[in-house]
């Protein structure tokens, strides 16, 4: 099947904002998800946001969702070294109970 | 909120010896647990889903008598790798679904060497 895509690599400066990209695969999806992975840890939900929704925001994240292109982002305002992780995307689709997860981005914050 | 406990984190074995993964959800009962297989820089692939009380569905290509898993009670789902080999060598990583819309709670992963 198709691959839920993202960039493999971000580096942004500690302060700056962050933003990580998603090409999803299923239109008929019903959430979306951002997970977070720090090193030899499991992932961590986020956030997430249902299909009917364009922005979602929650403190420093802000999550868009452009249905037509099928396309997710994840903006981090004030980028903070703690950041610095593996950021997962993921969809849950209307059909099936499995999450499908994207190819993952590593975001490196420097000083 | 739920907690999936996994354990060991890291475990180092000898070839042709079986080690054991189990994952238990703590404040909550897992009718299904997901298993995954992380390489290094990769992303998470499913392995197989444990049902509790059936039989387990593995995906395609994953070899069911080397990737052993029960689900023995509502709380418990385990991964058994038997004869394990160094290509084996990976990060293992147990899910359990919430209700919409909270996705899966994962476990903390179990780091698997095989020397």
């Amino acid at each position: 099947g198709e691959d839920v895509e993202q960039s493999l690599f971000l580096s942004v400066r500690e302060g700056d904002s962050s933003v990580i990209n998603c090409t999803y695969t299923d239109s008929s999806s019903t959430y979306l998800y951002w997970y977070k992975q720090e090193p030899g840890a499991g992932l961590q939900l986020l956030t997430y946001i249902f299909s009917n929704m364009d922005m979602k925001q929650d403190q420093r994240l802000t999550v868009l969702l452009n249905k037509k292109d099928k396309h997710l982002s994840l903006r981090i305002a004030d980028t903070q070294t703690g950041d610095s992780a593996i950021y997962f995307c993921a969809e849950l689709t209307g059909t099936a109970s499995k999450l499908t997860f994207g190819t993952g981005t590593r975001l490196q914050v420097t000083l | 909120g739920a907690v999936v406990s996994q354990h060991p984190s890291r475990v180092i074995c000898k070839s042709g010896t079986s080690v054991k993964i189990e994952c238990r959800s703590l404040d909550f009962q897992a009718t299904t647990m997901f298993w995954y297989r992380q390489f290094p820089k990769q992303s998470l692939m499913l392995m197989a889903t444990s049902n509790e009380g059936s039989k387990a569905t593995y995906e395609q290509g994953v070899e069911k008598d080397k990737f052993l898993i029960n689900h023995a009670s509502l709380t418990l789902s385990t991964l058994t790798v038997t004869s394990a080999h160094p290509e084996d060598s990976s990060f293992y990583i147990c899910s359990a679904p919430q209700p919409n819309p909270y996705g899966y709670t994962f476990g903390s992963g179990t780091r698997l060497t095989v020397v």
